[in-house]
């Protein structure tokens, strides 16, 4: 099993461009989860979802923008990128509201200049 | 939000010291979880504590959380080189629902020289 993965690993974005940061499981985890990890700080919560087509706000979701139209699949959309957005990007999932958080993908290093 | 602070930010040790990392909360713990982080890579998962006065182990890491379940104390016994790497302290603000939904401290840099 690839567990989660993340791509791109590192981006450099444009203030004002758009981008996807693509996220698969292949655990069936019907949990999955984005978080952004700014530079001596903790992870933050970015958005969640609970199941194919059930999404939901996290601590810090302005800006951003998600989907769940399969179980396996959880993109992050980026709409139009700010210098605030700077951050490495982490997805993660679990199986259900009786499973540990205990599955990260690698991380999306992105940079807006 | 809840708060989750880490202490120390930093600790540099000598290969074979013992070393605590903390992680308190202003607030009850409905779970507690340890990860640690390499650079450019992601989260791996320790362990993960519920009940107060709960204890786990994992090869040289041991993990407790207070009876009152607000503090959480990481212990690495005999630290090597394969030890050094941020440690990330994350909390279940409440049970149920929000399960995966953490608050995480801004983590502990361990460096381990030998």
């Amino acid at each position: 099993n690839a567990g989660v993965t993340q791509t791109p690993k590192f981006r450099i974005l444009k203030i004002g461009q758009s981008m996807t940061l693509q996220c698969t499981q292949d655990m069936n985890h019907n949990y999955m989860y984005w978080y952004r990890q700014d530079p001596g700080m903790g992870l933050k919560l970015i958005y969640y979802s609970v199941g194919a087509g059930i999404t939901d706000k996290g601590e810090v979701p302005n800006g951003y923008n998600v989907s769940r139209s399969t179980t396996e699949d959880f993109p992050l959309r980026l709409e139009l990128a700010a210098p605030s957005q700077t951050s490495v990007y982490f997805c993660a999932s679990s199986y259900g509201d009786i499973g540990l958080l205990d599955t990260f993908g690698s991380g999306t290093r992105l940079t807006v200049v | 939000s809840q708060e989750l602070e880490q202490s120390p930010q930093s600790l540099i040790v000598q290969e074979g010291k013992n070393l605590t990392i903390n992680c308190t909360s202003s607030k009850t713990l409905y779970g507690l979880y340890w990860y640690k982080q390499k650079y450019g890579e992601g989260l791996i998962f320790l362990m993960m504590l519920q009940k107060g006065g709960e204890e786990k182990s994992h090869e040289k890491i041991t993990a407790k959380l207070d009876e009152k379940k607000q503090q959480s104390s990481l212990h690495i016994t005999a630290s090597q080189p394969s030890h050094a790497g941020i440690y990330l302290c994350g909390a279940d603000p409440g049970s149920g629902s929000t399960l995966g939904r953490l608050y995480f401290g801004r983590g502990t840099q361990l460096t381990v020289w030998p």
